[in-house]
This record gives C-alpha cells, structure tokens and sequence, in this order.
C-alpha cells in the first residue's frame, strides 16, 4: 500500500516570495507522483505530474516539483508566488496503471499580500 | 474540454432522508468514475470506483446499501447518500476517467457537492 505525508498543513507567505510545499510518499513499488490544486469550493485540478524520464517537471504557471528516489520525495516549489496562488495542494501517488489515487492530507498555502 | 459537472452544488437534507447527486462528464465519455469524500481541512478519501454498467467497487469501511451509486450511462454517474445523518455531511466529489486508451492520470474532478445533513 501507499501513503502520502504532507507535513505542513499550512504554509503563509508573502507575495513575491518563494515557497516548498513538501510530499513524501511510502510505497513498495514503482509509483506515479502528481500536485494538485484545490481552490475554495472546486474540485482538484491536475498542477503536475511525474510519470518517468527527468525528475524535475514543471507547471505553465510556475511551479515545478523534483521527484527523489531517494529520499521518497515530490516537493513542489515556485520561486515567486502570487495572490492567486493562495489554494490547498494535494499531493498524491498512484502504483497501479489505470488504478486509484492516494491522496496526502494536503497544504494550504495563504500568499499575503 | 474535459469537464465535469455536480449537481446540485450545495444541498440541506433532513436526517433520515435521501439525497441523490450527479456526476456528469460533458464532453467526454467517461467508462470509470470515482466518488470521493472530503472533511473540512482534510483530503480526499476514495469512497468507490464505478465502471458504466458494472456495479461499483467500494473501498472498504464505505457502506454500499448506504452510498448507492449507479453509473449507467458513458455520461452520468448517481451517488445516493440513504438515510442520511449529521455524520454523512460532507464534501463529495467526483472524477471521471475518459475511454480506455487515455492516460489513467487524465482523471478529470468535478466542482464538488457539499452536503449537509441537519
């Protein structure tokens, strides 16, 4: 089975500034790393994911995450937040092609202004 | 493209009452379907998988003859709550998967139904 950690359940920062949400996930296979985006009273949308290839991927509007084997991370981070930016973030695992989803208990990032 | 849609948005029920909610896929076919439920300032938790025509796969703790879901269309999937209590207030929220052959991570969330049971 998988698990995902998100161990700030609340992160602020100002307006400009740059931000790490952290992700570490448990599993004993091979998985598929995602970021999600939940803004108040929506559904999740996709940020990003990594599936194989470079361990470092990006979003259009900024953001990237680095998959580490290692250290069994996916920590996503934007070097200049903005206002808009202020959301949850899920981060989830998947070890099944065509399976479900574990999601972590997710961050809230408040950008300030 | 790729939308889905809830409805109703928000409902208030009545204890011991049903609630009914629809998922719909609007411009895809959608052959999986999953429901999942979100606590205030918790994340989601998968509460089954529905594959259109097939009964639906629920994850274990999650009551089926209490969540009753129907997925019988490519288009439309129903989530029942039966007899609600205050316990079953929630947010629920659906996703769709497009036919085979897509990418399993194009899953695909809908706005959400927040409900309340009083």
């Amino acid at each position: 089975a998988q698990s995902v950690t998100q161990l700030d359940s609340q992160v602020p920062v100002f307006e400009e500034a740059p931000v790490e949400l952290r992700c570490n996930y448990s599993s004993s296979v091979s998985v598929y790393l995602f970021w999600y985006v939940q803004y108040p009273n929506q559904g999740l949308q996709l940020l990003l994911k990594y599936l194989s290839g470079s361990t470092l991927v990006e979003s259009i509007n900024g953001f990237e995450a680095e998959f580490n084997k290692s250290q069994t991370s996916f920590h996503l981070r934007k070097p200049s937040v903005h206002i808009s930016d202020t959301a949850e973030y899920f981060c989830a695992v998947s070890a099944d092609y065509g399976q479900n989803f574990v999601f972590g208990p997710g961050t809230r990032l408040s950008v300030l202004p | 493209g790729a939308v889905v849609s809830q409805h109703p948005s928000r409902v208030i029920c009545k204890s011991g009452t049903s609630v009914k909610i629809e998922c719909r896929s609007l411009d895809f076919q959608a052959t999986t379907m999953f429901w999942y439920r979100q606590f205030p300032k918790q994340s989601l938790m998968l509460m089954a998988t529905s594959n259109e025509g097939s009964k639906a796969t629920y994850e274990q703790g999650v009551e089926k003859d209490k969540f009753l879901i129907n997925h019988a269309s490519l288009t439309l999937s129903t989530l029942t709550v039966t007899s609600a209590h205050p316990e079953d207030s929630s947010f629920y929220i659906c996703s769709a998967r497009s036919t085979s052959g897509r990418p399993f991570y194009e899953q695909y969330f809908g706005p959400g139904t927040r409900l309340t049971v009083t």
